[in-house]
């Protein structure tokens, strides 16, 4: 049971916006920075979002990032078929790093 | 190119320990630290611990804490897990991961190809 809290499984048609919530604490989320991670099936995760809201190089501008509070969100916009692929957030909790549980993202 | 190459996958009983390498390349070794993530099959990222290659520092999650060791040899550029006493709950793909930034603890920007623990009786 992680400490962060995403939803299972979140879906959309293509050119729609979508949006996973990451829950937390004071502890975590309220107190430290968020990174996202897009994993497909049978690959390494990568890193999609850092530092609340910024995109690494080479990481599409439709994929987006923001928090309030003890909550942040990851807004994919103009969702395309290859965006399915597991989304996970993290960040840090009384020195240690913590994952939330992971999100499915289906492309309907 | 930053390049992180893992050791192969492994195959051990309860009890038995294991140690999985993590040879970076591309980048100064010691500027950067490394994280370990491990995912059980069909289920999510779960950290490990973090190494700091320049001092050696770590820290280590408590579900593993007492079983974990995290070393490296800037010798090789090698960072090194080793988690004893393992469980069936241990069977998993573990990740080294480099730091995005150099000077501090930061998100995971770079990953190893993965290696697959699997613990069997």
């Amino acid at each position: 049971q992680s400490v962060l809290t995403q939803p299972p499984s979140a879906s959309g048609t293509p050119g729609q916006r979508v949006t996973i919530s990451c829950s937390g604490s004071t502890s975590n989320i309220g107190s430290k920075t968020v990174s996202w991670y897009q994993q497909f099936p049978g690959t390494t995760p990568r890193l999609l979002i850092y530092n609340d809201n910024q995109r690494p190089s080479g990481v599409p501008d439709r994929f987006s990032g923001s928090k309030s509070g003890t909550s942040a969100s990851l807004a994919i916009s103009g969702l395309q078929s290859e965006d399915e692929a597991d989304y996970y957030c993290a960040t840090w909790d009384g020195g240690l790093r913590v994952f939330g549980g992971g999100t499915k993202l289906t492309v309907l | 190119q930053v390049q992180l190459v893992q050791s192969g996958g492994e195959m051990k009983r309860p009890g038995a320990s294991v140690k999985v390498s993590c040879k970076a390349s591309g980048y100064t070794f010691t500027n950067y630290g490394i994280s370990w993530v491990r995912q059980a099959p069909g289920q999510g990222l779960e950290w490990v611990g973090w190494v700091n290659p320049y001092n050696g520092h770590t820290n280590y999650a408590r579900e593993v804490q007492g079983r974990v060791t995290m070393t490296r040899d800037t010798s090789t550029n090698t960072a090194y897990m080793e988690l004893g006493s393992l469980k069936s709950d241990d069977t998993a793909i573990y990740y080294c991961a480099r730091d995005r930034d150099s000077g501090g603890w930061s998100p995971e920007a770079y990953w190893g190809q993965g290696t697959l623990v699997t613990v069997f009786s």
